[in-house]
């Protein structure tokens, strides 16, 4: 079956400090990989994805993952974190043959202080 | 990507009321859409896949006849829950699916509905 795993359901970090969030899969088919940022009674927005090529991927807010297929993982991660950057942060698959849905892990609450 | 709107942005009703969320996409034509419901502190559960023209496909759990959906162009889908009780009470958001971005789905703001 597949799955996504989000290990960390805080993770709290002083502000210039780097972060990273994990995220693990399961599945045997083939994925697509995404990480989105929701703001307190908000949509989602996506911050990058993965779909091939380079496993380094680069997105907006300076955030950036790596797609670790021996691994299945799909790590966030940030060098410097601002107040700004405090949100929800979810991890999401998608399978092939899944017919195009995602599968969010649980979240990562990301709050930056002082 | 697309831009998704969902109204209302908020609501409260009485239970046995039943509420109509609409979902636009703005500036795509979108045959496919995506409802999820989201409890506080909790992930997004996949509620249905909407197709425009045809019946939406229901996950797993998800009863059919209480959460309507309507996809009947390909700018609106909208959500009814029927007959409400305060268990409805959640966060419910939609996307909208773009296969040549990629996969992608771009997500309304979400409709917070209360059931007092």
């Amino acid at each position: 079956a597949q799955s996504v795993t989000q290990l960390d359901s805080q993770v709290p970090v002083f502000e210039e400090a780097p972060v990273e969030l994990r995220c693990n899969y399961s599945s045997s088919v083939s994925v697509y990989l995404f990480w989105y940022v929701q703001y307190p009674n908000q949509g989602l927005q996506l911050l990058l994805k993965y779909l091939s090529g380079s496993t380094l991927v680069k997105g907006i807010n300076g955030f950036e993952a790596e797609f670790n297929k021996s691994q299945t993982s799909f790590h966030l991660r940030k060098p410097s974190v601002h107040i700004s950057d405090t949100a929800e942060y979810f991890c999401a698959v998608s399978f092939t043959g899944g017919g195009n849905k995602l599968t969010f892990g649980t979240g990562t609450q990301l709050k930056v202080e002082l | 990507g697309a831009v998704v709107s969902q109204h209302p942005s908020w609501v409260i009703c009485k239970s046995g009321t039943s509420v109509k969320i609409e979902c636009r996409s703005l500036d795509f034509q979108a045959t496919t859409m995506f409802w999820y419901r989201q409890f506080p502190k909790q992930s997004l559960m996949l509620m249905a896949t909407s197709n425009e023209g045809s019946k939406a496909t229901y996950e797993q759990g998800v009863e059919k006849d209480k959460f309507l959906i309507n996809h009947a162009s390909l700018t609106l889908s909208t959500l009814t829950v029927t007959s409400a009780h305060p268990e409805d009470s959640s966060f419910y958001i939609c996307s909208v699916y773009e296969e040549s971005s990629y996969n992608e789905q771009f997500f309304g703001p979400g409709t917070r509905l209360t059931v007092l």
